[in-house]
C-alpha cells in the first residue's frame, strides 16, 4: 500500500546549527505535502507545505525540498533554537491524507 | 481566536462504557476528521466528514461511530470501548478536503481503556 515514512527517528542537533529532516513517500500522485511540528501535549502544527508542481518553497526559517524523480521530501531549519524541539512529521495529500511517523528534534545547548 | 476544541483532554474508562468525544471549530471549515496517533504508527484517519450529514470511513474505523448534524460540531463515539481504543486522538478541520487546505488540529484527547 502506499505509505509515507521518515529515515530518522531521532535526531539530535547543536543549537545555531541546521537541521534536515528527511521523509520518503511512495504515491507518485500526491498532489500536495505538508510539514507539521508536534510539541509534548500539543496538536500537530502547520510549518509549511508545498504543491508537487514546485520543488523548492521558503518560509521563516524553514525550506521544504521536494524531489518528485526519488520521491523525497525534506524540511530544512536554518540556525536551529531550543523551541524548534519537537516531533516533526510530514504528510502526502491525494484524495485523503497520510501520514509519516515522526522524527524527535532534539536541540542541545 | 480560530480553534479546534476538544473534549474532554484526558479519559479513564472501563472496557465496555459508551464514551463520547466532542470535537467543535469556529472557522465555519467543512471537512472534518478523526485521527488516532499511536506510537511508531503515525496518524492514522477514524472518520472524517465532508460536510453536515456526509460523513465516510477512514482507514481504521472499526469500534467507531461519528455524526455531523451541525457545521461546527463532529463528535467521536465509542460505543463499547476495548484496550486496542487506549489512544491519542486528534480532531481536525479545513476548508475543504481538496489539497492545498490546511489542516487545524485540536489539542488531543488521551484515552485509557482498562
Amino acid at each position: 500500500g502506499e505509505n509515507v515514512g521518515l529515515h530518522l527517528p531521532t535526531l539530535s542537533v547543536q543549537e545555531g546549527d541546521n537541521s534536515i529532516i528527511n521523509c520518503a513517500y511512495s504515491n507518485s500522485a500526491s498532489d500536495y505535502f505538508i510539514w507539521y511540528k508536534q510539541e509534548s501535549g500539543k496538536g500537530p502544527q502547520f510549518i509549511i507545505d508545498i504543491r508537487s508542481n514546485m520543488d523548492k518553497r521558503q518560509g521563516q526559517r524553514v525550506t521544504v525540498l521536494l524531489n518528485k524523480t526519488v520521491k523525497h521530501l525534506s524540511l530544512q531549519i536554518a540556525a536551529t533554537q531550543p523551541g524548534d524541539s519537537a516531533v516533526y512529521f510530514c504528510a502526502e495529500n491525494t484524495y485523503k491524507y497520510i501520514f509519516g511517523t515522526g522524527t524527535r528534534l532534539k536541540v542541545l545547548a | 481566536e480560530a480553534q479546534v476544541t476538544q473534549n474532554p483532554r484526558y479519559l479513564i474508562t472501563v472496557t465496555g462504557k459508551k464514551l463520547t468525544v466532542t470535537c467543535s471549530q469556529n472557522m465555519n471549515h467543512e471537512y472534518m476528521s478523526w485521527y488516532r496517533q499511536d506510537p511508531g504508527l503515525g496518524l492514522r484517519q477514524i472518520y472524517y466528514s465532508m460536510n453536515v450529514e456526509v460523513t465516510d470511513k477512514g482507514d481504521v474505523p472499526e469500534g467507531y461511530k461519528v455524526s455531523r448534524k451541525e457545521k461546527r460540531n463532529f463528535p467521536l463515539i465509542l460505543e463499547s470501548p476495548s484496550p486496542n481504543q487506549t489512544s491519542l486522538y486528534f480532531c481536525a478541520s479545513s476548508l475543504s478536503r481538496g489539497s492545498a487546505y490546511e489542516q487545524y488540529f485540536g489539542p488531543g484527547t488521551r484515552l485509557t481503556v482498562t
